[in-house]
């Protein structure tokens, strides 16, 4: 399977747990976006990577939330002091650089915070 | 106003019809445009991309795009039930650094 994968892909923790989670990217993409979605909304940008390069963070992305893309590859988004608000499907995206930058979607996280 | 706007539905139509999704986005600039498939519980499975004025054509689907009318859509031909699902608009606004602003979604059922 060369698709974009996420681990875990369901994680459920106490409010003022810290969690994290990993997204690999589809191999030959260069950029990787992770988006956040409630129930009945479309996803909401929360930050994008190009390589190893964090190069846009959305306000919705509080001082708990931290990612990183070390050497490039695969990704981690932590989020720390975790709060009931925080309950969502995270996913991660990656795409090509190129024309069309069409971003293809991970399996997605889904976090459930008691 | 929103950036990126849908009917929420639920969208009914019978197996075999022409389901018609609707999207309006406010970004004049804006330069590329997505529809993704989500069914429930899953994650978002892209369709269609276009970028150019007109219709673009993928087998039972076209999606058409009226960059004067800030207005993009999505046919669905022959509907069958496997096509029910929630399909989100994503645009990608002037200057936005590649990310996507998603609708809300359209919720389409396929009656058999």
């Amino acid at each position: 399977d060369t698709g974009v994968s996420q681990d875990p892909r369901h994680k459920i923790t106490k409010r003022g747990q810290n969690v994290t989670f990993r997204c690999d990217p589809i191999s030959e993409h260069n950029r990787l976006y992770w988006y956040r979605q409630t129930l009945g909304q479309g996803p909401e940008f929360l930050t994008y990577f190009q390589n190893e390069a964090q190069l846009e963070k959305s306000r919705l992305l509080s001082d708990r939330f931290s990612a990183e893309r070390p050497k490039g590859s695969f990704s981690t988004l932590e989020i720390q002091r975790t709060e009931q608000g925080d309950s969502a499907m995270y996913l991660c995206a990656s795409s090509e650089q190129g024309s069309t930058d069409t971003q293809y979607f991970g399996p997605g996280t889904r976090l459930t915070v008691l | 106003q929103k950036e990126v706007e849908q009917n929420s539905g639920p969208l009914s139509v019978p197996e075999g019809a022409i389901a018609s999704l609707n999207c309006t986005y406010s970004d004049r600039g804006s330069q590329s445009f997505f529809w993704y498939r989500q069914y429930s519980g899953k994650s978002p499975e892209l369709i269609m991309f276009i970028y150019s004025n007109g219709d673009k054509e993928d087998g039972r689907f076209t999606a058409q795009l009226n960059k004067a009318s800030q207005y993009v859509s999505l046919l669905i031909r022959d509907s069958q039930p496997s096509d029910s699902a929630t399909y989100l608009c994503a645009v990608n606004p002037r200057g936005s650094n590649y990310k996507l602003t998603f609708g809300k979604g359209t919720l389409l059922t396929v009656n058999p």
